[in-house]
């Protein structure tokens, strides 16, 4: 069974920074590109950055270039958003999705930033 | 970026019935589609990709057709357990984008 579990969710400061992971199992991790997509409060969905199978490729969404880090580790099956300067807007579900078809999802975990 | 805008925003239907959601992409995508359900609180499940492939554990009531820049998502007989939002994403080029979202509710 396909599985993703994400964490490190929480609350932080505006300008603050957290790292999000991303547990996957019941597949061969190594094989898929793997995606975050966000969704703020009463908000639809946004995708906000995606990776290759190797690493060696990735994209972001305009508006967290040069602030959000997307990594995997393949040995870990783990995959990892590293949020920086962090702002309100940011305030959302993030979700570790599979691939671009036959998605999987995991179950969410929540960012809040605030003072 | 490609927009992608879904009509209606909101429908209300009946338990049993058959109900179209349209999906427009603002260029050509191909059959780069997927279609998303989701229920209040829960995360999104995956039901179609390529346009009109079923993912694996979907019912058959669901089915998506359509290319180039115009989809559908139809569900046929609906049951209370489909009361939900569906969104579109395309896949074709980045950002990879979604819609805005379709709030289906029981008349």
């Amino acid at each position: 069974e396909v599985q993703l579990v994400e964490s490190g969710g929480g609350l932080v400061q505006p300008g603050g920074s957290l790292r999000l992971s991303c547990a996957a199992s019941g597949f061969t991790f190594s094989t898929y590109w793997m995606n975050w997509v966000r969704q703020a409060p009463g908000k639809g969905l946004e995708w906000v950055a995606n990776i290759k199978q190797d690493g060696s490729d990735k994209y972001y969404v305009d508006s967290v270039k040069g602030r959000f880090t997307i990594s995997r580790d393949n040995a870990k099956n783990s995959l990892y958003l590293q949020l920086n300067s962090l702002r309100a807007e940011d305030t959302a579900v993030y979700y570790c999705t599979r691939g671009h078809t036959n998605v999987y999802w995991g179950q969410g975990t929540l960012v809040t930033v605030s003072s | 970026d490609i927009q992608m805008t879904q009509s209606p925003s909101s429908l209300s239907a009946s338990v049993g019935d058959r109900v179209t959601i349209t999906c427009r992409a603002s260029q050509g995508i191909s059959n780069s589609l997927a279609w998303f359900q989701q229920k209040p609180g829960k995360a999104p499940k995956s039901l179609i990709y390529a346009a009109s492939s079923l993912q694996s554990g979907v019912p058959s009531k669901f089915s998506g057709s359509g290319s180039g820049t115009d989809f559908t998502l139809t569900i046929s007989s609906l049951q209370p357990e489909d009361f939900a939002a569906y969104y579109c994403q395309q896949y074709n080029s980045y950002p990879i984008t979604f819609g805005q979202g379709t709030r289906l509710e029981i008349k």
